[in-house]
């Protein structure tokens, strides 16, 4: 089983439209969740992270999390053209050594105007 | 806000020879970083951990003789790619965690990439 799980996609949604992206995780024991948006060729930025059980909003982008079903979503509201990209979701995973950053594969979101 | 510069952005090399990649925290100390290997269409995966003054910490299957890793001063790691063959083409990027924030990952800065193609 993989660490960190997403569907590849492609995911289409129209221009205004709200996007969904899920991600699935195996270590019941992590914590601290992040969702980066990654255009092709550069490296990943981030867009929002969330630690606790529920919704976090932050503008256009809401991040959920349920700890006890190992999930964790990304909102896009009013999606836009230039939403499109490939959106990593990463679980932090604390090992004996310190922590690590698990990246999924990532889902690619395209926006049509 | 922090910034990490991730120098050559881009390597073509012949099979054999080496390339050595830079990652520097500019406008902080980053006593961790980490280096992330990412084929196309594919995720970062992460390669190692690199923590100031002592040895890298390697995941498993990447091998140490192979990447090379050094973590000399608190805003400085590099990693060598020691005779580089066509499979080890791929975008490498570095990510640095500011100091005094273990285990927290959004104080995780990544450089921009460096995209090496081995002939």
């Amino acid at each position: 089983q993989k660490e960190v799980e997403q569907n590849s996609g492609p995911l289409s949604v129209p221009e205004g439209a709200i996007a969904s992206l899920n991600c699935t995780y195996s270590d019941r024991g992590s914590q601290s969740f992040f969702w980066y948006r990654q255009y092709s060729g550069k490296s990943p930025e981030l867009i929002m992270f969330i630690y606790s059980n529920g919704d976090k909003e932050d503008g256009r982008f809401t991040a959920q999390l349920n700890k006890a079903s190992q999930y964790v979503s990304l909102l896009i509201r009013d999606s836009q053209p230039s939403d499109s990209a490939t959106y990593l979701c990463a679980v932090n995973i604390i090992k004996e050594y310190g922590n690590k950053l698990v990246f999924g594969a990532g889902t690619i979101l395209r926006v049509k105007s | 806000g922090a910034v990490v510069s991730q120098h050559p952005s881009r390597v073509i090399c012949k099979s054999g020879t080496s390339v050595k990649i830079e990652c520097r925290s500019l406008d902080f100390q980053a006593t961790t970083m980490f280096w992330y290997r990412q084929f196309p269409k594919q995720s970062l995966m992460l390669m190692a951990t690199s923590n100031e003054g002592s040895k890298a910490t390697y995941e498993q299957g990447v091998e140490k003789d192979k990447f090379l890793i050094n973590h000399a001063s608190l805003t400085l790691s590099t990693l060598t790619v020691t005779s580089a063959h066509p499979e080890d083409s791929s975008f490498y990027i570095c990510s640095a965690q500011r100091t005094g924030y273990f285990g927290v990952n959004e104080k995780l800065f990544f450089g921009s990439g460096t995209q090496l193609s081995v002939l």
